[in-house]
């Protein structure tokens, strides 16, 4: 079956540094990758899609990569800031299938 | 705001109880999801909806009964709950292309219900 696993529970990191947080998948190839952010007691909330044939994407302080021969993702937070800590969720997602998700990293930021 | 609203946001409920969440999505989008969230677990998709016909049902249990009377709404109806169906539960909705590759893009969650039964 299909599965998404993110290597870290928890990761905690200086303020000011990058943060790395990884996404494996098994058994399959995705056709897109997706991360989110999680604030407790909230829903998800999309940051980006990155795409089987991307190698990466980027959004201001945000990078995702996807390597295909690895099968995995790997999620940069660059110049980190406490406003940062939360859970971040990897999601997969294959045509005509519903959207896996991984159990999440919780992400903090320690200033 | 993420375009979709959830009532109740807390929901303390017996086992015997009838209670319904209801989610609302102002997005114009043809697909909604329930997901349960439990602690230290992966979210689970239980129900999806595309252009108001049930399309999944991830071997949820029959106490767990979903209705969407349109594209905007999801109701989830709760019957005769276990403790363990204590969670936070998710509604989604997405924009999709029907046909071809059914592709599905982002979905916007809801603030989630935080469900306990006692």
């Amino acid at each position: 079956s299909q599965k998404i696993e993110q290597n870290s529970e928890a990761l905690n990191i200086q303020e000011g540094k990058t943060a790395t947080l990884t996404c494996n998948y098994t058994n399959y190839s995705p056709a897109y990758l997706q991360w989110y952010r999680q604030d407790p007691g909230r829903g998800p909330v999309f940051l980006l899609l990155i795409r089987e044939n991307e190698k990466e994407k980027r959004k201001e302080r945000l990078k995702v990569t996807f390597d295909t021969t690895l099968k995995q993702s790997l999620f940069h937070i660059t110049a980190s800031q406490p406003a940062d800590s939360a859970t971040y969720l990897c999601a997969s997602y294959n045509y005509g299938q519903n959207f896996v998700f991984g159990p999440g990293t919780r992400l903090s930021v320690l200033p | 705001e993420t375009g979709v609203t959830q009532t109740p946001r807390h929901l303390v409920m017996g086992m015997t109880n009838k209670k319904s969440l209801k989610c609302e999505q102002h997005l114009g989008h043809n697909a909604m999801y329930w997901y349960k969230q439990s602690a230290k677990k992966p979210l689970e998709l239980m129900f999806v909806y595309n252009f108001k016909e049930q399309t999944e049902n991830n071997s949820v249990p029959s106490r767990f009964s979903p209705e969407c009377p349109n594209s905007s709404h999801l109701f989830l109806h709760l019957h005769t709950l276990q403790p363990e169906d204590s969670a936070l539960y998710l509604c989604a909705s997405s924009q999709d292309e029907v046909g071809g590759s059914h592709r599905r893009e982002e979905q916007f969650f809801g603030p989630g219900t935080r469900l306990t039964v006692l």
